[in-house]
């Protein structure tokens, strides 16, 4: 079955502690992205990867980092969150010809 | 830059209301254009899209024209059932380069009533 998934789907932390959310595709898909979700301002791209080792920011990267070692991962990585960071995050990949992008199921942060 | 506007919600509609939700898009380039549905607690899953001018995208019951004149792309659908309730967001994306980006809307919270 095609999907994307996320680890954890649920995290609280505290302000300044580093954290990483895992994202693996196993449709063998050049390009992955990460959005976050805000009420009001539907989603916004944090960072995106054309294929391994090829990173980009997005619209809203400030305070995030990622990594593409292995074209099926694509980490998320907070060094230093802090509480404006709390937000839904999604996951998504799609293939050079396909015009759909697969989500995955949103990974719920709150930095308090 | 690239915008998509989408009609503010939250709506409610009875069950079998006909149901239009308006996007507009602003967009450098020549966009294909995408409707996302999200369920509760779910991620987007693709509802229907559309590549080019004067197509129609459909799925699920579910309807809308790529309106190159209007820069428009209205999701309808004649008759919704208590199960459409989700938060539906119109997408763009302009594959200029290898960005290959969604432009997302805010989102519309949709809830059917029985």
């Amino acid at each position: 079955e095609a999907q994307v998934t996320q680890n954890p789907r649920y995290l609280i932390t505290v302000t300044g502690k580093k954290l990483t959310v895992t994202c693996s595709q196993n449709m063998n898909h050049e390009y992955m992205s990460w959005y976050r979700q805000d009420p009001g301002l539907g989603l916004r791209q944090i960072y995106y990867s054309m294929n391994v080792e090829v990173t980009d920011k997005g619209d809203v990267p400030e305070g995030y980092k990622v990594s593409r070692k292995e074209k099926r991962n694509f980490p998320l990585i907070l060094e230093s969150p802090s509480p404006n960071q709390t937000s839904l995050y999604f996951c998504a990949s799609y293939g050079t010809h396909l015009h759909e992008q697969y989500f995955g199921p949103g990974t719920r942060l709150t930095v308090t | 830059g690239n915008s998509v506007t989408q009609m503010e919600g939250p709506v409610t509609l009875s069950e079998e209301a006909f149901l239009t939700i308006n996007c507009t898009y602003t967009a450098t380039g020549y966009p294909s254009l995408f409707w996302y549905v999200q369920y509760p607690g779910e991620g987007l899953q693709l509802l229907l899209k559309a590549t080019k001018a004067d197509d129609k995208g459909s799925n699920k019951g579910f309807e809308a024209t790529y309106r190159k004149e209007t820069t428009s792309f209205h999701l309808e659908k004649g008759s919704v059932q208590v199960s459409d309730s989700a938060v539906y967001f119109c997408a763009l994306r302009i594959s200029s380069g290898s960005a290959r980006q969604l432009t997302f809307g805010s989102g519309t919270q949709l809830t059917v009533l029985p």
